[in-house]
Parts: structure tokens; C-alpha cells; sequence
């Protein structure tokens, strides 16, 4: 079956600009997430949403960030204002459960800002 | 808080070379979840293995092997007769119970098989 998606692959903006990456889970994880991968932190966790509950959003490193997830299935991470430091690749996985289950990545999305 | 090290930053191996990754975590859970993930150089992470706290049989898998020791706190893994196939960045990840699930990777570590 198909796995989990996210668009675009590369983005490029301009310092200040808005931001939008959109991750598409597998059909029927109802647990997705938001991980950003860059040289200087590694992988770190953003934010997850699980079925209807309220999203976990401990990982957002500040209010330029933020998520949604619509009708349980597709998510969209929208970075306002832009900063160099945004530069890294976003990664989206989804799964079954939450604690117990492996998690599915997508490719990433690559973004630079410069 | 919840910690994943893998003091290993790279490793470079001779095809065939048996090699082990190591990781070590810390969590005050007393139950979580361990995981390896693989990252080739295509980007896309693979999942590899996953473990439970109460659980530390070892594990087999082909040439792939796990032991997880709850008194060293370490979840390492190893490959067997390596092959320039496995190059690659392995993570290790700590999931705790009441976390949500969100994965805690270590720093990964870049394996290097040259034929």
C-alpha cells in the first residue's frame, strides 16, 4: 500500500515568508507526527496529533510555528515569517497507536531559506 | 527527562566486518518502547526493530541482531558480515508510556561499509 507522502520534496523562500508542508499519513493511522531534521540538532520531535484529541505540542520551537490536521488525515506545518535557522528537512510519520508502534516516515521535505 | 546516546559518531568497516552500533538511554519510565531506524543515503527513515521494556530476549533478523540490557541501560546493534548495502545513518529511539509516542532519537551514527 502507499506510504506515508509530503509535498513539496524542496522548498526555497525568502527570509520573512510564510511556509506551508503538507504530509499525507497511510490510510488508517490514526497517530501522526511532525519531526525536523537539521546538521546542528539532529532529529527532533515538533508536534503529534492523535485521533481527535488535543495535539502535543511541546516540540514547536515557537509560536512562528504551528499544525493542523484535517478530518484525522492530512496534516499541514505552516512556518510563518521565516528564519534562516528554519533551514532543515521536515519529516512527517504516522502509525497505528501511539507509544507501542513503530512509526512510518515520509521522504521529508527539504527547506532552505536564505 | 529521556536521553538516547549513541557515542558512536561514525564508523567505517570493511565488507564482511561484523560491526555494533551502540546506544544507551535514559528515561525514569518504567515502561517505553526502543527502536533503530535506518536513514540511506536516499533520505527516507526504515524502520529496523522495535522493543519493550519488559521484553529483553535478544533478537535475531537475517544478519541483523539486538540486545537490549535494562542493567546498562543499552540497546546496541549488530551486523553480521557487513556489506556495502548497510551504509548508512543508524538512530536508535526511546518512546516512554505517557509520551504520546514521539520518538527521542540519539545523534545517530554513519556507518561506512567499503567493499
Amino acid at each position: 500500500g502507499a506510504g506515508v507522502s509530503q509535498s513539496p520534496s524542496n522548498k526555497v523562500t525568502e527570509k520573512g515568508k510564510d511556509v506551508e508542508l503538507r504530509c499525507d499519513p497511510i490510510s488508517g493511522h490514526t497517530a501522526l507526527y511532525w519531526y525536523r531534521q537539521s546538521l546542528g540538532q539532529g532529529l527532533e520531535f515538533l508536534i503529534y496529533f492523535q485521533g481527535n484529541s488535543a495535539p502535543d505540542k511541546s516540540g514547536l520551537p515557537s509560536d512562528r510555528f504551528s499544525a493542523e490536521r484535517t478530518g484525522g488525515s492530512v496534516s499541514t506545518l505552516t512556518i510563518q515569517r521565516t528564519q534562516q535557522e528554519d533551514s532543515a528537512v521536515y519529516l512527517c510519520a504516522s502509525s497505528l497507536q501511539r507509544e507501542s508502534s513503530e512509526q512510518f516516515f515520509g521522504p521529508g521535505t527539504r527547506l532552505t531559506v536564505l | 527527562a529521556q536521553k538516547v546516546t549513541q557515542a558512536q559518531t561514525e564508523i567505517s568497516v570493511v565488507e564482511k566486518e561484523d560491526v555494533t552500533l551502540d546506544c544507551v538511554y535514559e528515561t525514569r519510565d518504567t515502561t517505553y518502547y526502543l527502536f533503530w531506524y535506518k536513514q540511506p543515503p536516499s533520505g527516507e527513515l526504515v524502520f529496523l526493530i522495535r522493543r519493550n521494556s519488559f521484553d529483553e530476549q535478544n533478537e535475531i533478523s537475517g544478519r541483523y541482531s539486538w540486545n537490549f540490557q535494562k542493567s546498562t541501560s543499552s540497546f546496541n546493534f549488530t551486523i553480521t558480515a557487513s556489506q556495502v548495502v548497510d551504509s548508512a545513518v543508524y538512530f536508535c529511539a526511546l518512546s516512554a508510556l505517557n509520551q504520546g509516542g514521539k520518538l527521542i532519537f540519539g545523534q545517530g551514527t554513519e556507518l561506512s561499509v567499503k567493499p
